[in-house]
């Protein structure tokens, strides 16, 4: 099982809105809706922003969102911050009853 | 609080084995499904290994199926992963993690424990 594509990076000024990709096929993103996006800091564990596409778990901020189009999922985080800046990985199930991550995308905060 | 708490890290020699243990607190083991999750240095997360919340099923990456196995006890509240013919490509911090599911590995993993370092060399 491939992972699942990410860009390498993306930034922003703060204040300013991102959108993550997180592409696979019919197998993975496009055929389930259990897609999950993590943030991770250096030297940290990583975090659960979004569980099943488009759910944002109790605590973490409504500037972080969830969406997915056919084989694509998306997370946009809006009124970037600082804090914002780390490593987000996709993951989704698979037809192989198997678990696969995204290639990660490490944000940067102008 | 909830707590995930990883050991057993270390040193392994290629062709030999580890086990890794996570001690859960502050909650019911028995009532999630569990992962493992490890990260090579400098590089992704990778699945590694799930198991239901009373050990009756159990799923393994491609790259560690015949190696790894996975196991719990609920009643000592500890999750394990046995690492057998440990390989130079085996080397990563594995964290263990909570699943918001009792039966599905494949939900979303709400809690990670800080994670324990397993490097493969002689």
């Amino acid at each position: 099982q491939s992972a699942l594509t990410q860009p390498a990076s993306v930034s922003g000024s703060p204040g300013q809105s991102i959108t993550i990709s997180c592409t696979g096929t019919s197998s993975d993103v496009g055929g389930y809706n259990y897609v999950s996006w993590y943030q991770q800091h250096p030297g940290k564990a990583p975090k659960l922003m979004i569980y099943d596409v488009s759910n944002r778990p109790s605590g973490v901020s409504n500037r972080f969102s969830g969406s997915k189009s056919g084989n694509t999922a998306s997370l946009t985080i809006t009124g970037l911050q600082a804090e914002d800046e780390a490593d987000y990985y996709c993951s989704s199930y698979t037809s192989s009853n198997t678990l696969v991550f995204g290639t990660g995308t490490k944000v940067t905060v102008l | 609080e909830v707590q995930l708490l990883e050991s057993g890290g270390g040193l392994g020699q290629p062709g030999g084995s580890l086990r890794l243990s996570c001690a859960a607190s502050g909650f019911t083991l028995s009532n999630y499904a569990m992962n493992w999750v490890r990260q090579a240095p400098g590089k992704g997360l990778e699945w590694v290994s799930g198991i239901s919340g009373s050990g009756g099923s159990t799923h393994y990456a491609d790259s560690v199926k015949g190696r790894f196995t996975i196991s719990r006890d609920n009643s000592k509240s500890t999750l394990y992963l046995q690492m057998n013919s440990l390989r130079a490509e085996d080397t990563a911090v594995y964290y263990c993690a909570r699943v918001r599911s009792t039966f599905y590995f494949y939900y979303a993993m709400d809690v990670w424990g800080q994670g324990t370092t397993v490097t493969v060399s002689s």
